[in-house]
């Protein structure tokens, strides 16, 4: 199985900080990797698509980047409504398996 | 808009069974695949089953975890999925989301807002 690693598991950050999230891949995926955001009680939200591709709808501070296995989310100004846990996805081979996910809080 | 509702959830003992269903709206519901992914308590994401559409013969793909137990299918023309569970374990339990995506290697760009099985003596 193709694992995920994620880092930080935790994040304290304030409201307007830039903020970015590793998620880094056992093998090679290509950019078949996706993010998403969870809000407590909530289910999953689709961020990014193909590594860096803004899903519609999705504020234009958040980006999505990649380098071999290495995959990175950046939110570039932290809103209040960004405090969530974020989980990144890849989708090259099955199963398909998510990272343990970055609880972001506020500081 | 795009709609799932899974139901079915609930209380069973272990070595029990369960079938959950997810009703579909607001989309083309034979154009795509659709998966089950899970969420125990506290805990992260785990993708537990696919179904592939008619034109990729309604193949199907399961999480190790779960393979041999768990039965996903999909009835095209009620816009449903459903998710078969037999010889449930203490450990399935969880919030078990219903979601939509336009293929192999896609990502899921619409979930339902998740049904809770419990499995406790």
């Amino acid at each position: 199985d193709i694992q995920l690693t994620q880092s930080p598991s935790f994040l304290s950050a304030s409201v307007g900080d830039r903020v970015t999230i590793i998620c880094r891949a056992s093998q090679g995926i290509a950019s078949y990797l996706a993010w998403y955001q969870q809000r407590p009680g909530k289910a999953p939200n689709l961020l990014i698509y193909s590594a860096s591709t803004l899903q519609s709808g999705v504020p234009s501070r958040f980006s999505g980047s990649a380098s071999g296995t290495e995959f990175t989310l950046t939110i570039s100004s932290l809103q209040p409504e960004d405090f969530a846990t974020y989980y990144c996805q890849q989708l090259a081979d099955y199963p398909i398996t998510f990272g343990q996910g970055t609880r972001l809080e506020i500081k | 808009e795009v709609q799932l509702v899974e139901s079915g959830g609930g209380l069973v003992q272990p070595g029990g069974s369960l079938r959950l269903s997810c009703a579909a709206s607001g989309f083309v519901f034979s154009d795509y695949f659709l998966d089950w992914v899970r969420q125990a308590p506290g805990k992260g994401l785990e993708w537990v089953a696919r179904s592939r559409t008619k034109a990729n013969s309604y193949t199907t793909k399961y999480a190790t975890s779960v393979k041999d137990r768990f039965t996903i299918s999909r009835d095209d023309s009620e816009k449903s999925l459903y998710l078969q569970m037999n010889s449930l374990k203490i450990e399935d339990t969880a919030v078990y989301f219903c979601v939509r995506s336009f293929g192999d290697f896609r990502s899921f760009d619409s979930w339902g807002q998740g049904t809770l099985v419990t499995v406790s003596s």
